[in-house]
Parts: C-alpha cells; sequence; structure tokens
C-alpha cells in the first residue's frame, strides 16, 4: 500500500515564524502536491512537483515556497507566517499517467494553527 | 475558482437509507474521481469514471458521469454509520499537468 506520511498532525507557530512542513512517500512517485483545507472552500493546491528539483505554482502559492531534493521528500515552507496561514495542509501523491489516471494518495494531513 | 461543486453541502439520513450526492464542473475533462475524508484526516480515493464512461459501480457505490450536463453523482446504497464523512469529487482536464482539483465537499452524516 501507498503510504504518505506527513512530519506533524498538529503544529503551533508564531506570526513571523518560518515554518516547514515535511512530506515523505514510500511509492517512488513522481509527482507530489501541497493543499491548504479550509471550511467552505475545499482543496486548494498550493504547489505541486513532477520530479525532482521540479515545481509549479497552484493555484493559491503566495507567501509559500516548497522544496524537492530528493524523490520521496516534498517539503512546503511558509517563509513568514500570519495568521491567515493556519489550515489544514495535506501533501499527496502520485504517479505518473496514464498508470493510475491521476488517483491522488493523501497524507493525514498537518492543522497548523499561526498565532 | 473551483472546478467541481458538490450539492448538497450536507446530507443527513438514516442508517440503511440511501445517499446521493452530486457534483457539477465546468470544462472539458478527462476523468472524473471521487474521495472520502474522514474526519481530521486526509482524503482516501473512491472511483474513478472516465469521461467516455457513463456509469460505474463498486461495491455499495455507484457514479454516474453526464458529460453533455457537466455532472456526476455518487450514490452509496445501504448506507452505514462507517460512511459518515465528508465526499469530494475532483477533475482533471486535458493537458493539466496531473492536476486535480476538488469541489468543496457534501458532508454526510449516517444516523444510527
Amino acid at each position: 500500500d501507498v503510504k504518505v506520511t506527513q512530519s506533524s498532525r498538529y503544529l503551533v507557530k508564531r506570526t513571523g515564524e518560518k515554518v516547514f512542513l515535511e512530506c515523505v512517500q514510500d511509492m517512488d512517485h513522481e509527482n507530489m502536491f501541497w493543499y491548504r483545507q479550509d471550511p467552505g472552500l475545499g482543496l486548494r493546491l498550493i504547489y505541486f512537483s513532477y520530479d525532482v528539483k521540479m515545481k509549479e505554482k497552484g493555484d493559491i502559492p503566495e507567501g509559500y515556497s516548497v522544496s524537492r531534493e530528493k524523490k520521496e521528500r516534498f517539503s512546503l515552507i511558509l517563509e513568514s507566517a500570519s495568521t491567515n496561514q493556519t489550515s489544514m495542509y495535506l501533501c499527496a501523491s502520485s504517479p505518473p499517467t496514464p498508470v493510475n489516471y491521476n488517483e491522488q494518495f493523501f497524507g493525514p494531513g498537518t492543522r497548523l494553527t499561526v498565532l | 475558482s473551483q472546478q467541481g461543486e458538490e450539492d448538497p453541502q450536507a446530507l443527513s439520513i438514516q442508517e440503511g437509507e440511501n445517499a446521493t450526492m452530486n457534483c457539477s464542473y465546468k470544462t472539458s475533462i478527462n476523468n472524473l474521481q471521487w474521495y472520502r475524508q474522514n474526519s481530521g484526516r486526509g482524503l482516501v480515493h473512491l472511483i474513478l469514471i472516465r469521461s467516455n464512461e457513463r456509469e460505474k459501480h463498486s461495491g455499495r457505490l455507484r457514479v454516474t458521469l453526464d458529460t453533455s450536463k457537466k455532472s456526476s453523482s455518487l450514490l452509496i446504497t445501504a448506507s452505514r454509520a462507517a460512511d459518515t464523512a465528508s465526499y469530494f469529487c475532483a477533475t482533471d482536464v486535458p493537458f493539466g499537468n496531473e492536476k486535480l482539483t476538488f469541489g468543496t465537499g457534501t458532508r454526510l452524516t449516517i444516523i444510527p
């Protein structure tokens, strides 16, 4: 079974802190994604990566950056956390199409609170 | 903007009844997927239907797709308490770089 793990289930940070959210997958998937989930807004794509050192902006990249130095690991970085970045962050991975027709495998999520 | 919009936003039914959720989308798609999310957890893939398919079954799940109306429905038959969760549709688009666009979800509550 595919396993996607995220470094923390709950995280509390202060405004202005630099925050790192880590995601690791064990199925050698090329594609990895970071979403944030807010009530009433569903999942919104922040960034995704289709290969090591490759990244593309999603729908809401402002205030975030990412790093993919190894195939299995995709990091989301909040350079200077703000209260409006309080949210649930979900990581996902997928093999390249047409293997699974874009089915994504999700981690358990990190609930980040910025005070 | 949201490619997929689920309807209703919330649904409560008695255990044993059938639950139907709908999803509408705006642009042409390659396929449409449904995911389930238990409270405070990640999403789990349920079923995928391709744009050239009209209906698909998996256990107690039945998905339909009407590309002319840009809509899909998810039917869960003989609901169980364990089906209580949020359900999301997700679409991809031709040449969309393997991204998915998720809807806002339907919160399903099964009353024992």
